[in-house]
């Protein structure tokens, strides 16, 4: 079985810091991936950076970057230089076979908040 | 770019009562999901489609029904609203299946729908 698991409920970070958001996960599978997304207050859920364990390099998209750490199992979300807008529900997520495709399991989200 | 579209935004229902949500994605994607986010938690699989004419069974089924005669639409069912029935649900798409490569895993959502059941 897969879980994947967020230990941070909430985060304050100051405006153009850089922050840390912890996850871990635990599966049996060989291969596999995380993904982060990030939900505002408006509620829609925005994919933000993608890695598969079989990816050499750490993942980056712009100021997001993924600090995947397979020995710990761990796939922490980076974000530097923090801005208002970030401020939003971040999940961690990992794709799951079921059938013939692969659902997300999600971790339970940690709540950042930018503080200008 | 549209991309995945989901009508109504809010609903209020009466136990017992009866609704569709509506989720259609411009995107020609052959994968398309129904998830339930409940308060403070993490999303949870409903119902998934693997093509137009096919539909299985996620973790939470019960209670939901869907179709999927087109590949851009992937409507949900409510039969008999139940107070658990209560939550956010996101429609989501990807390009697919079972693949490790990313490009094919990415599931981009819509906007949600908020439902209350009372």
């Amino acid at each position: 079985a897969q879980k994947i698991t967020q230990t941070q409920p909430g985060m304050f970070v100051q405006e153009k810091e850089a922050v840390t958001l912890d996850c871990t996960y635990d599966t049996s599978d060989q291969s596999y991936g995380l993904f982060w997304y990030k939900q505002p207050s408006s509620g829609e859920m925005i994919f933000l950076i993608y890695q598969g364990s079989y990816d050499e390099q750490n993942a980056t998209e712009g100021r997001y970057s993924l600090n995947f750490q397979k020995a710990r199992k761990s796939a922490n979300l980076v974000i530097s230089a923090s801005q208002l807008g970030d401020s939003a529900m971040y999940f961690c997520a990992m794709p799951r076979l079921r059938g013939s495709a692969r659902q997300l399991t999600f971790g339970s989200g940690t709540q950042l908040t930018v503080l200008p | 770019n549209a991309g995945v579209t989901q009508t109504p935004k809010f609903r209020i229902l009466k136990i017992g009562q009866s609704m569709t949500l509506q989720c259609t994605q411009d995107m020609n994607h052959n994968y398309m999901y129904w998830y339930r986010q409940d308060p403070g938690m993490g999303l949870k699989l409903i119902y998934y489609s693997v093509g137009a004419g096919i539909t299985d069974k996620g973790e939470v089924p019960n209670g939901y029904n869907v179709s999927r005669s087109t590949t851009e639409d992937f409507p949900l069912r409510l039969e008999l609203a139940a107070p658990s029935q209560t939550s956010v649900y996101f429609c989501a798409s990807s390009l697919g299946g079972t693949s490790g490569r990313r490009a094919k895993n990415i599931q981009y959502f819509g906007a949600g729908t908020r439902l209350s059941v009372l």
